[in-house]
């Protein structure tokens, strides 16, 4: 099984909602990552997590809250969201270690709107 | 941040050509790597070339790195519809993945 699986695939949230975006892979990586991406751009690394804990905020604001239960699962959680956030969301999963090549594993992404 | 430049922007060619990406950094890396993404879809790993490689092949795909310009380059031989995509470089300087920065992004459309 190399598939990293995001749900929801879209999500329309209004700008006092809370809701949660999931990321699951069953392939033992013990990194995985969210990234953020506006139309047009490339993705932009949020948070990474190493070994479950949060290793990397790439200085994210504290209306996006990661969360990594298990080594299979990553949230990222949405609270008080801003028009200017909407954006794809993707989530991947990569081997761990210092000194190795490799590479990362995506899901297809969330596809956020705020309203 | 942004590490990778990538050149041209866009790129649109009859189905059979070949398709040639470039893309610049800007410090030294443990490694290079390419990727496709479909409309706006997730991302899909094509290629890694480390450091201390030049070229590398993988099907229809060949891949260059210099490291004393600081640049790659991808080709795409005999190209197909399917290939329409946009490709990422993407460049690791840690080593381990997880300080990967992504390129500008060069969106190819092949014709039928």
């Amino acid at each position: 099984d190399t598939e990293v699986t995001q749900t929801p695939k879209h999500l329309v949230m209004g700008m006092t909602n809370k809701k949660s975006l999931k990321c699951e892979q069953h392939m033992g990586h013990r990194a995985m990552y969210w990234y953020k991406q506006k139309a047009k751009k490339p993705p932009e690394l949020m948070f990474v997590y190493s070994y479950e804990k949060l290793s990397i905020n790439e200085s994210v604001p504290s209306r996006f809250s990661p969360e990594c239960p298990n080594s299979s699962l990553l949230n990222l959680h949405l609270h008080a969201l801003q028009p200017e956030d909407s954006a794809l969301y993707l989530c991947a999963s990569s081997l761990l270690g210092t000194g190795i090549n490799t590479e990362a594993f995506f899901g297809q992404g969330t596809r956020l709107t705020v309203v | 941040s942004q590490q990778g430049e990538e050149d041209p922007q866009a790129l649109s060619i009859q189905e059979g050509e070949n398709a040639t990406m470039n893309c610049s950094y800007k410090t030294s890396i443990n490694n290079l790597q390419w990727y496709r993404q479909n409309s706006g879809r997730g991302l899909v790993h094509l290629i890694l070339i480390r450091s201390n490689e030049r070229e590398k092949h993988s099907g229809r795909l060949r891949v260059t790195l210099d490291t004393s310009k600081k640049s790659s380059s991808l080709l795409i031989t005999a190209s197909r519809a399917a290939d329409t995509a946009s490709y990422f470089c993407a460049t690791d300087v840690s080593g381990g993945y997880q300080k990967v920065t992504f390129g500008t992004g060069t969106k190819l459309q092949v014709i039928p």
